[in-house]
């Protein structure tokens, strides 16, 4: 089961920042906070990922509470391009292989 | 850097026939994941290879699913026989080696219609 907790939808309009909200209460202290972004019609894709300190990267910046339980993946500038279902993942770890286990996503509609 | 590669990128069956799907990760690879995705869900762990061993396929319907990873390179999935509730999109990903510092990446995968 996932983990973690996302809206099921929200909406931007192009040209402005996105915040993507993510609760993570359970995360243990050595679990990476994962974001994915699946298109229409295409796999997911990697967008960002961190343990503890904000990370920055050219597509997307994660803001990562100081207790960790939740995190904000932050699109700078929204272009339609940006319109997907984002995943927001703990990875698990079973039987001493590491998973990603996917919940539903937030699908973000970008207006022009 | 060419990406996972899948084939078919579509099939339609009929129940009770079989399929298999193929895909070829990115170079250097030992990991390699199939995923299921239903529609309107996010994607489900499938079977887990380390180079082409199985690391876990806890969520595999091994009574109608089986997969392959011959050699640690290329990957096969297969159903038999398809049930109406098996369609979905089949993705294969790769990554180098543990999820936590490594990405992964995902194919574009092959759309599974089972009528």
């Amino acid at each position: 089961d996932a983990k973690t907790t996302q809206p099921n939808s929200m909406e931007s309009n192009e040209e402005e920042p996105v915040h993507l909200p993510c609760n993570h209460s359970t995360i243990s202290g050595t679990d990476y906070i994962h974001w994915y972004r699946q298109l229409p019609s295409q796999g997911p894709e990697y967008v960002i990922h961190g343990l503890t300190s904000n990370v920055n990267n050219r597509m997307a910046s994660l803001a990562i509470a100081e207790d960790r339980k939740s995190s904000t993946l932050i699109l700078h500038r929204a272009t339609l391009r940006d319109a997907a279902v984002y995943y927001c993942i703990l990875s698990i770890t079973q039987g001493g292989s590491e998973k990603l286990v996917f919940g539903k996503g937030t699908k973000l509609t970008v207006n022009p | 850097e060419a990406g996972v590669a899948q084939s078919p990128r579509y099939k339609i069956i009929e129940k009770r026939q079989s399929v298999a799907f193929w895909c070829n990760p990115i170079s250097g690879h030992a990991t390699l994941y199939w995923y299921q995705q239903i529609l309107g869900q996010g994607p489900k762990l499938l079977i887990q290879f380390q180079n082409n061993g199985v690391v876990d396929d806890s969520q595999l319907p091994k009574d109608r699913f089986s997969a392959e990873r011959l050699k640690g390179v290329d990957s096969t999935l297969k159903i038999q026989p398809a049930k109406l509730e098996d369609s979905a999109v089949y993705l294969c990903a790769s990554s180098l080696i543990a999820i936590s510092q490594n990405t992964i990446y995902f194919g574009e995968g092959s759309w599974l219609t089972v009528v």
